[in-house]
């Protein structure tokens, strides 16, 4: 079955970096792309960016442009989500989730979340 | 980009119907035959729903269906059953520049 397994949780200092990994089983890894979603504690849903797992191209929202770096490697199905210059506000579950972008858009099936918590 | 608008909260009596609405604007929900939903329970991923305003996914329930008129969305649940309680939230494609905006979120509640 398609299935996104993520990376355990973290625990970051303010200014530090966070890395997450995503990794694809079930389906043709470079057919779809990776959406990144994030959840703070108690609130909505917040679409992060986007990567084309065929050619790596991506899509990041605007107010997180120059922090957030999305990768793939086709080699191990596996999508990553860095994220620089930590903030408290940035604390959150953060989510992958199949894209079909080209064709559709809507996110299907999501990983299991990684819990990023931002603390001194 | 603001967030959809969705009611914080909507109830419902077992077996009877609720309508979720997600309102948007002309650059998102009323441009685009994009609209999916999601179903969130608590300490859970959210899980697909609706897409392309009223498809269903494989699995999913024909209890639930979807619908859109002009900037805004809906959701419909018929046959309200104990485990749909769970927080409900629209998406909405926004073009190559926002690409995606999320709904506020509707928390469920089953009487």
């Amino acid at each position: 079955q398609v299935q996104l397994v993520q990376s355990g949780a973290e625990v970051k200092k303010p200014g530090a970096s966070v890395k997450v990994s995503c990794k694809a089983s079930g389906y043709t890894f470079t057919s779809y792309g990776i959406s990144w979603v994030r959840q703070a504690p108690g609130q909505g849903l917040e679409w992060m960016g986007w990567i084309s797992a065929y050619n790596g191209n991506t899509n990041y929202a605007q107010k997180l442009q120059g922090r957030v770096t999305m990768t793939t490697d086709t080699s191990t199905s596996t999508a990553y989500m860095e994220l620089r210059s930590l903030r408290s506000d940035d604390t959150a579950v953060y989510y992958c989730a199949r894209d079909p972008y080209s064709s559709s858009s809507f996110f299907d099936p999501w990983g299991q979340g990684t819990l990023v918590t931002v603390s001194s | 980009q603001s967030a959809l608008t969705q009611p914080a909260s909507v109830s419902g009596s077992p077996g009877q119907s609720i309508t979720i609405s997600c309102t948007g604007t002309s650059s998102d929900v009323g441009s685009y035959n994009l609209v999916s939903w999601y179903q969130q329970h608590p300490g859970k991923a959210p899980k697909l729903m609706i897409y392309e305003v009223s498809k269903r996914p494989s699995g999913v329930s024909n209890r639930f269906s979807g619908s859109k008129s002009g900037n805004t969305a809906s959701l419909t649940i018929s046959g309200l059953q104990a485990e749909d309680e769970a927080d409900y939230y629209c998406c909405s494609y926004a073009g190559s520049s926002t690409y995606y905006v999320f709904g506020t979120g509707t928390k469920v509640t089953v009487l």
